[in-house]
């Protein structure tokens, strides 16, 4: 099956601080989504992304399917980002998403 | 516009035991997939459902089941619980053919005793 690769694993960031969240992904995918989970679980749609930039307020993502890449942009990191940023794949004629193993974010005040 | 909806939030079992949790899709939805996301791991697809019927599954034994009703919303059922299916369990509709974006629900978490 695909191989989706997060990286980093684990960030620590300070109150304002701006970050870089990657996602690998092993073939050509028809869908890619980035999710934030919080801590209560709630998967939370940030972006349907499968080719081009898009921006929502202070967050970025930018997918590059020709390569097999997604970046996801923070900026200006409030504690409210904390929590577990997962990227998921649905390759064409698929039905399920496959996940990555998320980059866990924690911001400082 | 009514979002995914799960219930029961949390549920304890004990092992052998069977369990039954429900999931009402977004308003205007017609597809449910079931993912298991056991603690420090990404979500893992158990099956999805389409028109009330499986529509593909993932890795997961027989005793993990399912139904979609006509009005899209969708049981899970788990038979003989075993220790290692304590996780959380998380629902997501879409509509197909349209758009393949899938929203979640805030997930039931199951402890198996």
């Amino acid at each position: 099956g695909i191989q989706v690769e997060q990286s980093p694993p684990d960030l620590i960031l300070q109150e304002g601080a701006n970050s870089t969240l990657r996602c690998n992904f092993s073939d050509s995918v028809n869908n890619l989504q980035w999710f934030h989970q919080n801590p209560w679980g709630q998967l939370i749609n940030l972006f349907y992304i499968p080719s081009g930039t898009k921006q929502n307020g202070r967050l970025s993502a930018t997918t590059v399917a020709t390569e097999r890449y997604s970046l996801l942009y923070i900026s200006s990191s409030q504690t409210t980002d904390s929590g577990v940023y997962f990227c998921a794949v649905l390759l064409s004629n698929d039905y399920k998403l496959s996940f990555g193993a998320g980059t866990t974010v924690t911001v400082r005040a | 516009e009514t979002g995914v909806t799960q219930s029961p939030t949390h549920l304890i079992k004990t092992r052998g035991q069977q369990v039954t949790l429900r999931c009402s899709s977004q308003s205007g939805h017609n597809t449910v997939s079931w993912y298991q996301q056991a603690l420090g791991q990404g979500p893992q697809f158990i099956f999805q459902y389409y028109r009330e019927e499986e529509n593909g599954r993932g890795n997961f034994p027989p005793r993990f089941s399912g139904l979609q009703f006509p009005n899209y919303s969708s049981e899970l059922n788990v038979n003989a619980l075993e220790l290692d299916d304590s996780a959380l369990y998380l629902c997501a509709s879409s509509l197909r053919g349209v758009q393949e974006t899938q929203y979640f629900g805030p997930g039931t978490r199951l402890l198996v005793l």
